[in-house]
């Protein structure tokens, strides 16, 4: 059975920093793409980042570009979302999730953690 | 960035009713465009992908049509556990968007 599962998640004040896991299990890791989508209560949901099967690709929303870094280790199936410089609006559920390559759609999504950036 | 945008927002409807949703996209995505599921709490699931495939396990109740711009998510007979939050994602390229969604409820 395919799974992932966030950890990580919590409260930070404004420009602090806070990194998240998502560890998978069930399936070939090393062979997907990764994505980062999130869902604040008045925004929906937001794709984030991508990264390579191998870890050499990455793509970022502008939103995020130079606060946020994904990566990822293929030798302990778990994929990681560095978030730095944090602001309010960052505020929201995050989930990892998979694809099964070029022009795939997100086929397995992990339970989300939420974040919190607040004062 | 390519907008997506679903209609209606929400929707009220009864069991054994036929519904539709549409979306539709700012500009040409082919058919990379995929609907999913969210109930409340809970992440959301793949339903269709590349606009009318249904992903393994789906209820064939549901069915998607389109390709371009205009495309739409129907479900033939309303079950109890449909009752949720319906969106549309392109994946044609980055950043990859999702539509604001369409909330169905029971009448």
């Amino acid at each position: 059975e395919v799974q992932l599962v966030e950890s990580g998640g919590g409260l930070v004040q404004p420009g602090g920093s806070l990194r998240l896991s998502c560890t998978v299990s069930g399936f070939n890791f090393n062979s997907y793409w990764m994505h980062w989508v999130r869902q604040g209560p008045e925004t929906g949901l937001v794709w984030v980042s991508r990264i390579g099967s191998d870890g050499g690709s990455t793509v970022y929303a502008d939103s995020v570009k130079g606060r946020f870094t994904v990566s990822r280790d293929n030798a302990k199936n778990t994929l990681f979302l560095q978030m730095d410089s944090l602001r309010v609006e960052d505020t929201a559920v995050y989930y990892c999730a998979r694809v099964s390559g070029w022009y795939s759609p997100f086929d397995h999504w992990g339970q989300g953690i939420l974040v919190t950036v607040s004062s | 960035d390519i907008q997506m945008t679903q209609s209606p927002s929400s929707l009220s409807a009864s069991i054994g009713d036929r519904v539709t949703i549409t979306c539709r996209a700012s500009q040409a995505i082919k058919s990379w465009l995929a609907w999913y599921q969210q109930k409340p709490g809970k992440a959301p699931k793949s339903l269709i992908y590349s606009a009318s495939n249904l992903q393994s396990g789906v209820p064939s109740r549901f069915s998607g049509s389109g390709s371009g711009t205009d495309f739409t998510l129907t479900i033939s007979s309303l079950q109890p556990e449909d009752f949720a939050t319906y969106y549309c994602q392109q994946y044609n390229s980055y950043p990859y968007t999702f539509g604001q969604g369409t909330k169905l409820e029971i009448k």
